[in-house]
């Protein structure tokens, strides 16, 4: 069965603390993995497509990266200002599914 | 540049009334749009999306419909609420069907 986890389901760090948040898929014949941000009480951003194994891509403090079969987002010297949920999904062309989310709190 | 509209931003109804939530896409034209619901402390469920007026995918079974009488209008619509259909519901647009989507501000339904 298609399934896309994310891990761990909570993460608290102190500023400028790196970590990085997983995103593992088991779905066949990916067509992208999509990296979202979401704050309360508001709708998701987007963040990041990565299309193909070994393809990066920054913004500001984040990475994302992908293999076959996982996609990282890396956060480089969290601040405060980091705290959210970060939603993963993938389309497979025939299929989209989310993953449930990584919230994240950074301490200042 | 692109904005969605969702409204209205919360709203309180007794099991069995009817729900109406519109949605509307300015700045583009023929987006792909979609209806989420969002659980409390859960991911994203995706319920409809549409390629084009009048084109309705339905992901799961459920006592919600939806509708796109216009290109860029895109309703949620139930004859009867039931406690069940309590949530955070988003709507969401983007050019190529399932990639990089942007979401509205979201509706918090609360049935009592």
């Amino acid at each position: 069965e298609d399934q896309v986890t994310q891990s761990p389901e909570a993460l608290r760090l102190q500023e400028g603390e790196s970590s990085s948040l997983n995103c593992s898929y088991t779905v066949s014949g990916l067509r992208g993995l999509f990296w979202y941000r979401q704050d309360p009480g508001k709708g998701p951003e987007f963040l990041f497509t990565l299309y193909s194994a070994g393809e990066e891509k920054e913004k500001e403090r984040l990475k994302a990266t992908l293999t076959k079969k996982e996609s990282f987002l890396h956060i480089t010297a969290p601040k405060p200002e980091d705290s959210a949920t970060y939603l993963c999904a993938v389309y497979t062309g025939n299929q989209f599914y989310f993953g449930t989310g990584t919230s994240l709190t950074v301490i200042p | 540049s692109q904005t969605i509209h969702q409204w209205p931003a919360t709203l309180v109804q007794p099991v069995g009334s009817p729900l109406s939530l519109e949605c509307t896409v300015e700045g583009t034209s023929n987006p792909n749009l979609y209806w989420y619901r969002q659980a409390a402390g859960r991911g994203l469920q995706l319920l409809f999306y549409s390629v084009g007026i009048g084109q309705i995918s339905s992901e799961v079974p459920q006592n919600l419909s939806a509708s796109r009488p216009q290109d860029r209008q895109f309703i949620l619509s139930s004859k009867k609420l039931l406690l069940s259909d309590s949530g955070f519901y988003l709507c969401a647009w983007s050019h190529g069907t399932f990639y990089e989507q942007y979401f509205g501000p979201g509706t918090r339904l609360t049935v009592t």
